[in-house]
């Protein structure tokens, strides 16, 4: 069975800082694997995602991520927080291009001015 | 702009009751969700369709059951609310071929006294 992990329940970025949110997963074969935030009082909004081909991956708001296939992980970055990035973040993973998709527990994350 | 609309933001029902969880998207997707959203845990699928009249069981099925009578419209129903429902409930859809990248509404907070 496919799962993914997000080893910290909270991280706190000074602004103009670079941040990294940690996601590890496991899955049987190859994972297809999504970042996803939630802004306060919203619903989830998709980030990026990688299926195959390079392991950097960019995505929305000047968000990118690493996947490492020997480390099983899939870690957020940003070179330079802003403050407008504080929300919660999920990590998920997905197989068979499905779209039944496993959301991790989330990291919420906090830009400090 | 693409859209996924749920009915009710804010519920709140009495131990009993039967619940109903509207949700209807404008984008012609094949493929629809629900999962409902705990603090620490996550978000946790608990029933897809992957086409009308079509259903298939989530990770927690129990105590809930759904309805897909036209490709826009995917209900959520508790037949018999309980207070351990009380979760904010959060639907979403996606296209065929399937490519991970869900559009959810703003959610459901439902409150069972």
């Amino acid at each position: 069975a496919q799962s993914v992990a997000q080893p910290e329940d909270q991280v706190n970025v000074a602004e103009g800082n670079p941040l990294t949110v940690k996601c590890t997963y496991s899955v049987s074969g190859n994972p297809y694997l999504f970042w996803y935030v939630q802004y306060p009082n919203r619903g989830l909004q998709f980030l990026l995602k990688y299926i195959t081909g390079d392991n950097l991956v960019k995505g929305s708001y000047g968000f990118e991520a690493e996947f490492n296939k020997s480390q099983t992980s899939f870690h957020l970055k940003k070179p330079s927080a802003l403050v407008s990035d504080s929300a919660l973040y999920f990590c998920a993973v997905g197989m068979n291009r499905d779209d039944k998709i496993i959301f991790g527990k989330g990291t919420r994350l906090h830009i400090l001015p | 702009d693409v859209k996924v609309t749920q009915s009710s933001r804010y519920l709140v029902k009495r131990t009993g009751e039967k619940v109903f969880l509207e949700c209807v998207q404008d984008m012609d997707h094949e493929n629809m969700f629900w999962y409902r959203q705990d603090p620490g845990l996550g978000l946790r699928l608990i029933y897809f369709s992957y086409d009308v009249k079509m259903k298939e069981k989530g990770d927690i099925p129990e105590g809930y059951s759904v309805s897909r009578e036209k490709k826009e419209r995917f209900s959520l129903i508790l037949e018999s609310a309980s207070t351990n429902q009380t979760s904010m409930y959060l639907c979403a859809s996606s296209r065929n071929p399937p490519t991970g990248e869900l559009f959810f509404g703003e959610g459901s907070r439902l409150t069972v006294l």
